[in-house]
């Protein structure tokens, strides 16, 4: 809900516009992760995934980059839309039993 | 497909009191999770089962208890709520391939007063 996106780092868009929100983890030895959305009274849902064999994977309208070296994902969204407003997560996976570990969340706001 | 589901959607409490927050899956998944959910804190991962008979403590577990008897279902119990458990809490599940993605629940909004 609302709530969740108090203190969240907020990019602010047109539009029409490329997003790129960014993602610092934290655990050289992870191996897989999962950009997640969460609209305003909803749970995370799955976006795209990338393994850590890969530097870059694509879906529609959005692409991830994985920067093993800086430790770094981002997420590019292209055409930005009003429905892509949400708060967005990284997650990372740093054991063999799918626990995943979440950042903190960005919330991307889209203004028509 | 219902895939993830949980009761109920919002509950208040008074500090003290127990309850149990039901979540099921029918996607007979082997992984199970809770999360919780604080204004800037993203989810932090409280308890967590790979199958029946079979749970594990995560990042902030406690004062609070899960059991795990069937694949499909995984409550999560409060024993006594603290205003501190004011949150929303997210049940997820997934297969045991570490290399796929987790499903989540639509979430409890859980106020303790």
């Amino acid at each position: 809900g609302e709530s969740v996106g108090l203190h969240l780092p907020t990019l602010s868009v047109q539009e029409g516009d490329n997003s790129i929100i960014n993602c610092a983890y934290s655990n050289s030895a992870s191996d897989y992760f999962i950009w997640y959305k969460q609209e305003s009274g909803k749970g995370p849902q799955f976006i795209i995934d990338i393994r850590s064999n890969m530097d870059k994977r694509q879906g529609q309208r959005v692409t991830v980059l994985l920067n093993k070296t800086v430790k770094h994902l981002s997420l590019q969204i292209a055409a930005t839309q009003p429905g892509d407003s949400a708060v967005y997560f990284c997650a990372e996976n740093m054991s063999g039993y799918s626990t995943l570990t979440f950042g903190k969340g960005t919330m991307l706001l889209v203004s028509p | 497909n219902a895939g993830v589901t949980q009761t109920p959607k919002f509950q208040v409490l008074k500090t003290g009191q127990s309850m149990t927050l039901q979540c099921a899956q029918d996607m007979n998944h082997e992984y199970m999770s809770w999360y919780r959910q604080d204004p800037g804190m993203g989810l932090r991962l409280i308890h967590y089962s790979v199958g029946a008979g079979i749970t594990d403590q995560g990042e902030v577990p406690n004062g609070y208890n899960v059991s795990r008897s069937t694949t499909e279902d995984f409550p999560l119990r409060l024993l006594s709520a603290a205003p501190s458990q004011t949150s929303v809490y997210f049940c997820a599940s997934s297969t045991l391939d570490p290399n796929t993605e987790a499903f989540f629940g639509q979430g409890t909004r859980l106020t303790v007063v």
